[in-house]
């Protein structure tokens, strides 16, 4: 099985910062990554697939990088709203997935 | 619009079961429920996203993760487009928020682009 890490775990920011989270795979998955995003009592919200393409209506500042076994996220100019888990996933062996253990993005 | 809506939170001993349900609707002409895999996701308190497993509605192809795999039945109605996910033999563990969500019919990379809202399962005795 593929296994997802993500580093950090927990990160603290200010509204304004650039936040870098990566996610390691433990064998090679081309471009077959997504990243969500995941609030408190709400469901997971996609934001990227293949590794870099945003999907429609999420934010520009928004954006990722990466193929192979290491990917990043990338929060560029950090708003109120951003902080959240994060969430890599891989779909290199779709339909079976799995996701990184996530990092939380908290206010500073 | 499209949406997948869930049934309501349960509550459970341990050793039952539970089945929530997920209805998809408002899919666009032309492109069916049948189009898509659809997969169920939990997350316990304090933890991160876990896969559980996946149905294709057409054919009703499933897998399931290694973790749960004796204890999970995905089905699905094709006729209502709803899909269902009972899980057997109850743990204290296995109280989480169960989502359903819609991925893409062939490997792409494309991630899930559409979640029910959730359904709470708890297990106490």
């Amino acid at each position: 099985d593929i296994q997802l890490t993500q580093s950090p775990s927990f990160l603290s920011a200010s509204v304004g910062d650039r936040v870098t989270i990566t996610c390691r795979a433990s064998q090679g998955i081309g471009s077959y990554l997504a990243w969500y995003q995941h609030k408190p009592g709400k469901a997971p919200k996609l934001l990227i697939s293949t590794a870099f393409h945003l999907e429609s209506g999420v934010p520009s500042r928004f954006s990722g990088s990466g193929s192979g076994t290491e990917f990043t996220l990338t929060i560029s100019g950090l708003q109120p709203e951003d902080f959240a888990t994060y969430y890599c996933q891989q779909l290199n062996d779709y339909p079976l997935v799995a996701f990184g253990q996530g990092t939380k993005v908290e206010v500073k | 619009q499209e949406q997948l809506m869930q049934s309501g939170a349960e509550v459970k001993k341990p050793g039952a079961s539970v089945k929530v349900s997920c209805k998809a609707s408002g899919f666009t002409f032309g492109i069916t429920v049948t189009n898509f895999y659809f997969h169920w996701v939990r997350q316990a308190p304090g933890q991160g996203l876990e896969w559980m497993g996946v149905i294709m509605p057409d054919g009703g192809f499933t897998s399931y993760a290694q973790r749960v795999q004796d204890r999970l039945i995905l089905t699905r109605d094709k006729l209502t487009s709803t899909f269902y996910m009972e899980l057997s033999s109850l743990k204290s563990e296995d109280t989480a928020i169960y989502f359903c969500a819609r991925g893409p019919p062939a490997v792409s990379g494309e991630g899930f682009d559409l979640w029910g809202q959730g359904t709470l399962v708890s297990v106490s005795s």
